[in-house]
């Protein structure tokens, strides 16, 4: 079993719309969260990156963890064209020095 | 956000010569520098982990040989194809990471496009 799961897609919503997107773990110690949105042909962007429990939220995008349930989530709000590419969850745990796991992506069309 | 840049954006070479890709953090001193390597619509694929002054760890299937890596300072790593062939065509990512409020973060750069005819 992956430490990081991540359901691939691909996702494909109007504008507009709400989407959410997930991840879950399996290890505890995971404590750090990130979300990357990589456009085709470019390297991963970070977008958000929280620490804690609930929401943590930056214009459109919110970034909500659920360490109890070990889930983590990425809602984007009022969804545009340009938000189209994938979005790859991350974790760290601490103490582990600089040893990233990531999701395998999630592939977002948002159709005009 | 850091600022990671690689160069070149794109490569064409021929089969059987080298290609160097350098990848540097602009505005910080990376703890650790990381080489992935991508193929279309397909995720990350983490190659070799990389800290100044050492040698580089590389995952399992990876040959050390053929991907070279030097990491000369705290904001510069390169990453050497030697020998490259049509199948080494692909897409090569770099990141960088730094120490920040207890934390690491880490950036990417924008990646090199790597086609061997």
């Amino acid at each position: 079993q992956k430490e990081v799961e991540q359901d691939p897609g691909p996702l494909s919503v109007p504008e507009g719309a709400i989407v959410s997107l997930n991840c879950t773990y399996s290890n505890s110690a995971f404590q750090y969260f990130m979300w990357y949105r990589q456009y085709s042909r470019k390297g991963p962007e970070l977008l958000m990156y929280t620490y804690s429990s609930g929401n943590k939220e930056d214009g459109r995008f919110t970034a909500q963890v659920d360490k109890s349930s070990k889930y983590i989530s990425l809602f984007i709000r009022d969804s545009q064209p340009s938000d189209s590419a994938t979005y790859l969850c991350a974790m760290t745990k601490p103490n582990t020095g600089n040893q990233f796991y990531f999701g395998t992506g999630t592939s977002l069309t948002v159709i005009p | 956000g850091a600022v990671v840049s690689q160069h070149p954006s794109w490569v064409i070479c021929k089969s059987g010569t080298s290609v160097k890709i350098e990848c540097r953090s602009l505005d910080f001193q990376a703890t650790t520098m990381f080489w992935y390597r991508q193929f279309p619509k397909q995720s990350l694929m983490l190659m070799a982990t990389s800290n100044e002054g050492s040698k580089a760890t590389y995952e399992q299937g990876v040959e050390k040989d053929k991907f070279l890596i030097n990491h000369a300072s705290l904001t510069l790593s390169t990453l050497t194809v030697t020998s490259a062939h049509p199948e080494d065509s692909s897409f090569y990512i770099c990141s960088a990471t730094y120490l920040t409020g207890g934390t690491y973060e880490q950036y990417f750069g924008p990646g090199t496009r790597l086609t061997v005819t």
